[in-house]
């Protein structure tokens, strides 16, 4: 499977705790992108990357969320102290760097806190 | 105004009906425009990019209209398997894509 795969798939935290979520780009994109969704909403962009270089942050990321593409390949999401509005599922996606092109999810990664 | 805004339905089709939905935009500088599907718990998958002069794609129809900055979704003969929730999806190309909320379309027997 050469598409973009994110780990873990479900994760149950408790309130305080700290999380991590990986992602892994298709392997010739560029940009890699974070987006949050919840029940009944479309998609929320977080922060995307070009390489390793981290372009652009929503004011969603509080400073609870951090992110990194270190070698311009995986990427982690970080959430420290998490809060249960954090629950939500956490959409990795990536593209290449032409311009208008679309970008392919992973299959994402459930957040739970409880 | 929000960025994307579609109707969020459902919008409850009988088999076969055509179905149309239709998505505004609030930025004019916007230049790549996209439909996803987005299935119950599952990530969005592209379904069609969206062009000027409109295009096709099976029973799928999309239209872009530049001037009144609107998007539209035609499908025809709807199968129970176009049960699902349509995002309208516009990128400025400085940034990731801007999702709507999506609408949820329920096809019936």
């Amino acid at each position: 499977d050469t598409g973009v795969s994110q780990d873990p798939r479900h994760k149950i935290t408790k309130r305080g705790q700290n999380v991590t979520f990986r992602c892994d780009p298709i392997s010739e994109h560029n940009r890699l992108y974070w987006y949050r969704q919840t029940l009944g909403q479309g998609p929320e962009f977080l922060t995307y990357f070009q390489n390793e270089a981290q372009l652009e942050k929503s004011r969603l990321l509080s400073d609870r969320f951090s992110a990194e593409r270190p070698k311009g390949s995986f990427s982690t999401l970080e959430i420290q102290r998490t809060e249960q509005g954090d629950s939500a599922m956490y959409l990795c996606a990536s593209s290449p760097i032409v311009s208008g092109n679309t970008i392919y999810f992973g299959e994402g990664s459930w957040l739970t806190v409880v | 105004r929000k960025e994307v805004e579609q109707d969020p339905g459902p919008f409850n089709v009988p088999e076969g009906a055509t179905v149309a939905f239709n998505c505004t935009y609030s930025n004019s500088a916007s230049q790549s425009f996209f439909w996803y599907r987005q299935d119950c718990r599952k990530e969005p998958k592209l379904l069609m990019s969206v062009y000027s002069s409109g295009n096709e794609d099976g029973r799928f129809t999309a239209q872009l209209n530049r001037a009144s900055q609107y998007i539209s979704l035609l499908i025809r003969d709807s199968k129970l398997s176009d049960s699902a929730t349509y995002l309208c999806v516009v990128n400025r190309d400085t940034d990731g894509l801007t999702f709507g909320k999506g609408t949820h379309l329920i096809i019936q027997p």
